[in-house]
């Protein structure tokens, strides 16, 4: 199993200053085709998860452009450009390398 | 618009049986792989199961295997899962993943209570 494994679990930001997400796996995430799946999802409370970065820089439909992810191998990072109020929650990452899906442990996100 | 809405959560007891069901619309259901993930409320998310767009291979989590079984019916744009003796352990918010070359959405899950 890959293990995933995000720093910071939790972190309080200032409105509109930059904030930053990193996620390790146990092993590399690039597969045969040289294709990484690693993604980013936030959560807010009562609500599923939803899609923000697929294959570690993609912005998915809709997702603001303040958010961006970069890494390569076994080292990812989210970023937030500037921080708003409906940023808060929780944000995973996920590897979908394997068929068996891991996730990181969550950070939680605080203004 | 991708739309997954998962059904079927209930309160059961240990040993007790449920099957969960989404239904899918927006996209090609039989082009999409499909699979489930849990989450216990407060706490992470944890993978169960995937099907393949076809539903000729399955996986299953350590966890599940020989208890659940996902199942899916092209025709009607419906995943499924079975849940045979059921564990307090298994109580959680189901979620129906579609998976599109690396691309996710989520339904909004389904509550499972396992408790005597």
């Amino acid at each position: 199993e890959i293990v995933m494994t995000q720093t910071p679990l939790s972190s309080r930001v200032t409105l509109g200053q930059p904030a930053s997400i990193s996620c390790r796996s146990s092993e590399s995430l690039a597969d045969s085709n040289g294709i990484t799946y690693l993604s980013w999802f936030h959560q807010r409370p009562g609500q599923p998860p939803r899609l923000l970065i697929y294959k570690i820089s993609n912005r998915f439909s809709g997702v603001p452009d303040r958010f961006s992810g970069s890494g390569a191998g076994t080292d990812f990072t989210l970023e937030i450009s500037r921080v708003e109020a409906e940023d808060v929650g929780l944000y995973y990452c996920m590897q979908a390398k394997q068929l068996t899906w891991t996730f990181g442990q969550g950070t939680k996100v605080e203004i | 618009e991708v739309h997954l809405v998962e059904s079927g959560g209930a309160l059961v007891q240990p040993g007790e049986s449920l099957r969960l069901s989404c239904a899918a619309s927006g996209f090609t259901f039989s082009g999409s792989w499909m699979h489930w993930v849990r989450q216990v409320p407060e706490k992470g998310l944890v993978w169960v199961s995937h099907i393949d767009n076809r539903g000729t291979a399955t996986h299953y989590a350590d966890a599940v295997r020989g208890r659940f079984t996902i199942s899916r019916d092209n025709a009607r744009n419906t995943l499924y899962l079975q849940m045979n003796s059921l564990r307090v352990e298994d109580t959680a918010v189901y979620y129906c993943v579609r998976d599109y070359f690396g691309v996710f959405s989520w339904g909004q899950g389904t509550l499972v209570t396992v408790s005597s």
